[in-house]
């Protein structure tokens, strides 16, 4: 099992550029979230999917929306970058809210 | 507002010597305190869940503790492969919105020399 996939790896963008990140788990998991790590401020959650068909926003919604696609895709959209959306943004999957999340290996999202 | 602070933000260690790594939290009920391990540039690896004061786990080298207040992670002869980041996270117990939040701290950078 490759368990949480992310594309990709890599990416940089200008200043109202927009894109989306696409997250996958193989893992039958019924929740799915969104994270994004900046140093000195650790992992802050922006959206989650608690079960395929909901969606709800955690701490740092502003300037993203989110797809649950289906049941193993998660994908986080930017529709207008901004350069304090440079990060490095993890999703991860859980059996269900409040089960031990499992991450993916991140997207590093610079923002010129 | 649930918070975690981790101490010291960064360690360094000769191999074998052990050493401690804490973490102290403030939750509206803790349903369950968790231990990530991140490498560079690698998301967080999943380590150990405690849910109770007084419960402890273990694996290899690491052992987990948990009080009312605070959870330490107990590295016993560390060797240079424990080189990483240790992340703490917080959970709070079921009821009103809650949702399966993590409340992460900002983790200690560990680095075990040779």
């Amino acid at each position: 099992n490759a368990g949480v996939t992310q594309t990709p790896k890599f990416q940089v963008l200008k200043t109202g550029q927009s894109m989306t990140l696409q997250c996958a788990q193989d893992m039958n998991h019924n929740s799915m979230y969104w994270y994004r790590q900046d140093p000195g401020m650790g992992l802050r959650l922006i959206y989650y999917s608690a079960s395929e068909g909901t969606t709800d926003k955690g701490e740092v919604p502003n300037g993203y929306n989110v797809s649950r696609l289906n049941k193993r895709e998660f994908s986080l959209r930017l529709e207008s970058a901004a350069p304090s959306q440079t990060s490095v943004y993890f999703c991860a999957s859980s059996e269900r809210v409040r089960e031990t999340q499992y991450f993916g290996p991140g997207t590093r999202l610079l923002v010129l | 507002e649930d918070q975690v602070t981790q101490s010291p933000e960064a360690l360094r260690l000769q191999e074998g010597e052990s050493s401690s790594l804490n973490c102290s939290y403030t939750v509206s009920g803790l349903r369950g305190l968790f231990w990530y391990r991140q490498d560079p540039g690698k998301g967080p690896e999943f380590l150990f869940t405690l849910y109770s004061a007084g419960e402890e786990k273990e694996k290899e080298r690491l052992k987990a503790t948990l009080t009312k207040k605070e959870s330490f992670l107990h590295i016993t002869a560390p060797k240079p492969e424990d080189s990483a980041t240790y992340l703490c996270a917080v959970q709070a117990r079921a009821g009103g919105t809650s949702y399966g939040k993590l409340t992460f701290g900002q983790g200690t950078i560990l680095t075990v020399h040779p």
